[in-house]
């Protein structure tokens, strides 16, 4: 069945780097574009951006353009974003989706705490 | 950017009861338009596609209706498993959500 996968959990240190890797099964990947989203704790949902998988064409959230970025491997229908400069507001859980709209199927998140 | 606002920001209602939750576009999104339910730790369920269509193995007590830029979402007859809260997202340009509903039980 259609699986997405995340890392694991993962605490920065502000100004830190942190990437996380979201793996898809159960389909093929470059048919669909992934999504990233996430959520501070007892917040809403927040959009970042979308990547196509078959070519790696990228729609930034404007927000995050300067300090966000998404990449693919498709040599093993992986995902990948990685956020920079990390502030104490980033902390939140951080989701990928499979798809632009419709029927998107979500992987189960991964905690990324900002911490000094 | 399109704007969601979704209302109302929590209900609570007794078991049984019929239950609406709306979303309204700032601008015309047609139909692109998801519904999901969420529980504390865990990732957001697809309820509703494409405004009115059941995402395959959700309850037929919930349905979602409406176009342009007024939505909804019905839950004909409350169960406590559904407790939890709902949002709303657009995915005509982007993608917007709304700011959640919280559902409990009375």
């Amino acid at each position: 069945q259609v699986q997405l996968v995340q890392s694991g959990p993962e605490v920065k240190k502000p100004g830190a780097s942190v990437k996380v890797s979201c793996k898809a099964s159960g389909y093929t990947f470059t048919r669909f574009a992934i999504s990233w989203v996430r959520q501070a704790p007892g917040q809403g949902l927040e959009w970042l951006g979308w990547i196509t998988a078959y070519n790696g064409n990228t729609n930034y959230a404007q927000k995050f353009q300067d300090r966000f970025t998404m990449t693919t491997d498709t040599s093993t229908s992986t995902a990948y974003m990685e956020l920079r400069r990390l502030e104490s507001d980033d902390t939140a859980v951080y989701y990928c989706a499979r798809g632009l709209g419709g029927r998107v199927m979500w992987g189960q998140g991964t905690m990324v705490t900002v911490s000094s | 950017d399109i704007q969601m606002t979704q209302s109302p920001s929590s209900l609570s209602a007794s078991v049984g009861d019929r239950v609406t939750i709306t979303c309204q576009a700032s601008q015309d999104i047609t139909n692109y338009l998801n519904w999901y339910q969420q529980k504390p730790g865990i990732a957001p369920k697809l309820l509703i596609y494409d405004a009115s269509n059941l995402e395959t193995g959700v309850h037929s007590r919930f349905s979602g209706s409406g176009s342009g830029t007024h939505f909804s979402l019905t839950v004909s007859s409350l169960q406590p498993e559904d407790i939890g809260t709902y949002f709303c997202q657009q995915y005509d340009n982007s993608w917007t959500f709304g700011q959640g509903t919280k559902v409990e039980i009375k």
